[in-house]
């Protein structure tokens, strides 16, 4: 079965503190791994998917087959990443799910 | 993430109504999605489409149908048998699955029931 989790509800952290968010996924496949972040009063957009191994907004992922994660990282948070952020996971069949999501609040 | 037009952006549905939610891109995208965002639920997928007439059910389907008649539009029906239809929907789209490529997202219908 297709899953996406992302324990933490909430995440808190100081601004200049590391972040990491985490997502685990179950798919028999090779899968599509994406994050999207959601502003306040903002659309839905991509930060950065797997397959361009790219860094946004100082943010990476790694995707661990072995471990089936593709946690999310910053070594220096800012108030300005205080967003929700959502783990999704593309598959062979079209469709693309996404974990529940995780709320990141930076405190200054 | 122009491109991506959902209307309204509020609507309201009496009981035992059907209500039809619009979702239109003009991006020349083959794959459309519909998603249900709740609060602490994330999204969740109700249907998506992969091409023109044709499309799948997602996670939870019931209660709602769709029909993708032309490549740019993908609307969603809410039928009275979806017994908690409150909620915000997302539509999105994607030139094709596969080979990472992302989601553009519309702006969102909140609707509510009367």
């Amino acid at each position: 079965a297709q899953r996406v989790t992302q324990p933490e509800k909430l995440l808190s952290v100081f601004k200049g503190a590391p972040v990491e968010l985490k997502c685990n996924y179950s798919y028999s496949g090779s899968p599509e791994l994406f994050w999207y972040v959601q502003y306040s009063r903002q659309r839905l957009q991509l930060l950065l998917r797997h397959i361009s191994r790219e860094s946004i907004k100082g943010f990476t992922a790694d995707l661990n087959k072995g471990e089936t994660s593709f946690h999310l990282k910053k070594p220096f948070a800012q108030e300005e990443d205080s967003a929700m952020y959502y783990c999704a996971l593309g598959g062979s069949q079209g469709n693309l799910i996404f974990g529940k999501g995780t709320k990141l609040s930076v405190k200054p | 993430d122009g491109g991506i037009t959902q209307s309204p952006k509020y609507l309201f549905r009496k009981e035992g109504q059907n209500v039809t939610l619009s979702c239109e891109q003009n991006l020349n995208h083959d794959a459309m999605y519909w998603y249900r965002q709740d609060p602490g639920q994330g999204l969740r997928l109700i249907y998506y489409s992969q091409i023109v007439n044709d499309f799948q059910k997602g996670d939870i389907a019931e209660g709602y149908s769709v029909s993708r008649e032309k490549k740019e539009s993908f609307p969603l029906t809410v039928t009275s048998a979806q017994k908690n239809p409150t909620a915000f929907y997302l539509c999105a789209s994607r030139g094709q699955v596969g080979n990472g490529e992302k989601l553009f997202f519309g702006s969102g219908t909140q609707l509510s029931v009367l």
